[in-house]
């Protein structure tokens, strides 16, 4: 599976959209862009994925740009209880899910 | 629905000792299920995939005779550590696959500490 970069950390201000950016410039055809978050100790949350097309979920949009070797998660308004890291995860099918470090985004009031 | 249990949340143990972590798909039947281990300010690493009915298929680095897994039925797998040590003090997670799903949904956590 393809490996993803992601900035260590982000802040964002409460009530304000989260943009938090991938890059995947290895991503092969057949593989998807996963997101999901972890809240501190919790198990990961599903958040959205997507192969080509933009998606938009109750949680969030991803933005997957035409030659598919980026993305960005959307959170449209931010509240405290985002707080968590997110990772970012390149994968084919049901195949295992890696885990890179992830960006720690820190919704601020 | 995709609601993926633990249990237990969190045990402690003597050195030595054996201790079993059960991992559950409380709403949808999983042929494939995963177990992660994660230390404090580090990310999820995976440990070993388990099919329903077969072997688990371990990564590299993990001991299978340490780390037993059994993934006796399509909503359940159990990860047993045998004779635990300090070092294996950790918050491990599993995740399961909806039979030809995509996405992984994972279980809240269980927080192991070894004295």
């Amino acid at each position: 599976d393809a490996k993803t970069t992601q900035p260590p950390s982000m802040d964002c201000a409460e009530g304000r959209a989260a943009n938090l950016p991938c890059n995947h410039s290895t991503i092969s055809g057949n593989e998807y862009v996963y997101w999901y978050r972890q809240i501190h100790s919790q198990g990961p949350q599903y958040i959205i994925h997507g192969l080509k097309n933009n998606e938009t979920n109750e949680m969030a949009s991803l933005i997957i740009t035409e030659d598919r070797k980026s993305s960005t998660l959307i959170l449209p308004h931010a509240t405290l209880r985002d707080t968590a890291v997110y990772y970012c995860i390149v994968r084919v099918g049901d195949n295992d899910m890696r885990f890179g470090a992830g960006t720690r985004l820190t919704v601020k009031p | 629905g995709a609601v993926v249990s633990q249990h237990p949340s969190w045990v402690i143990c003597k050195s030595g000792t054996s201790v079993k972590i059960e991992c559950r798909s409380l709403d949808f039947q999983a042929t494939t299920m995963f177990w992660y281990r994660q230390f404090p300010k580090q990310s999820l690493m995976l440990m070993a995939t388990s099919n329903e009915g077969s072997k688990a298929t371990y990564e590299q680095g993990v001991e299978k005779d340490k780390f037993l897994i059994n993934h006796a039925s399509l909503t359940l797998s159990t990860l047993t550590v045998t004779s635990a040590h300090p070092e294996d003090s950790s918050f491990y997670i599993c995740s399961a696959t909806l039979a030809g799903g995509e996405t992984q949904y994972f279980g809240p956590g269980t927080r192991l500490l070894v004295l």
